[in-house]
């Protein structure tokens, strides 16, 4: 079966240093992929999706960016933070749109810019 | 552009009680339907889905259909537990191959169920 997994669950930062969210999924192979952000009390906001290793569209100009070095690898970055930066951030797959577009979630990490 | 509303909450309710939480949508094409619910300090899980007009999702007591006339994917449940205390959101899939399907949410519907 398929999962995916992401870390790290909790970072706290200060204003200004970089960051490195990491997400894998394993058991399936080219799948679509997504970073989420879930400000506090606010729905979801797609930030990045890829639909192959080194292709990523941006959804939102901000702050981040997102990079695909392998196949089933996602990684977020950013090279300053910001303070509104902090939120919920969601790693998610699915598999082409022929399966039916359901995607799935990974468990989330946290991250408080201080 | 595609969009979802979801009624507001927080929603509170009796154990037991009739659960239903409001949600329509705008699309241009033919989309999917989704509800995903969101336990405290955890990611997001599928609850059920819907893919064509009339469909009905059901999984753990939860059901919605897909009403393309009035363009609502309403999510309910005949009696409620304290378990089921979480957000709930809504969400369609635009559908289209290229763009790999990607997932328009509402607001999110926080339901609190007390004993």
């Amino acid at each position: 079966s398929q999962t995916i997994h992401q870390w790290p669950a909790t970072l706290v930062q200060p204003v200004g240093s970089p960051l490195s969210l990491e997400c894998t999924v394993e058991g399936t192979s080219n799948p679509n992929l997504y970073w989420y952000r879930q400000a506090a009390g606010r729905g979801l906001q797609l930030l990045f999706y890829s639909v192959g290793i080194g292709q990523i569209s941006s959804e939102v100009p901000q702050n981040l960016s997102a990079s695909r070095p392998q196949d089933r690898q996602f990684i977020l970055s950013s090279k300053k933070l910001l303070l509104s930066d902090s939120g919920f951030y969601l790693c998610a797959w699915s598999g082409d749109s022929f399966s039916g577009n359901t995607i799935y979630f990974g468990e989330g990490s946290w991250l408080t810019v201080v | 552009g595609d969009s979802v509303t979801q009624m507001e909450g927080p929603v509170t309710l009796s154990e037991e009680a009739f659960l239903t939480i409001n949600c329509t949508y705008t699309a241009t094409g033919y989309p999917s339907l989704f509800w995903y619910v969101q336990y405290p300090g955890e990611g997001l899980q599928l609850l059920l889905k819907a893919t064509k007009a009339d469909d009905k999702g059901s999984n753990k007591g939860f059901e919605a259909t897909y009403r393309k006339e009035t363009t609502s994917f309403h999510l309910e449940k005949g009696s409620v537990q304290v378990s089921d205390s979480a957000v709930y959101f809504c969400a369609l899939s635009e559908g289209i191959y290229n763009q790999g399907g990607k997932l328009i949410f509402g607001q999110g519907t926080e339901l609190s169920v007390k004993p």
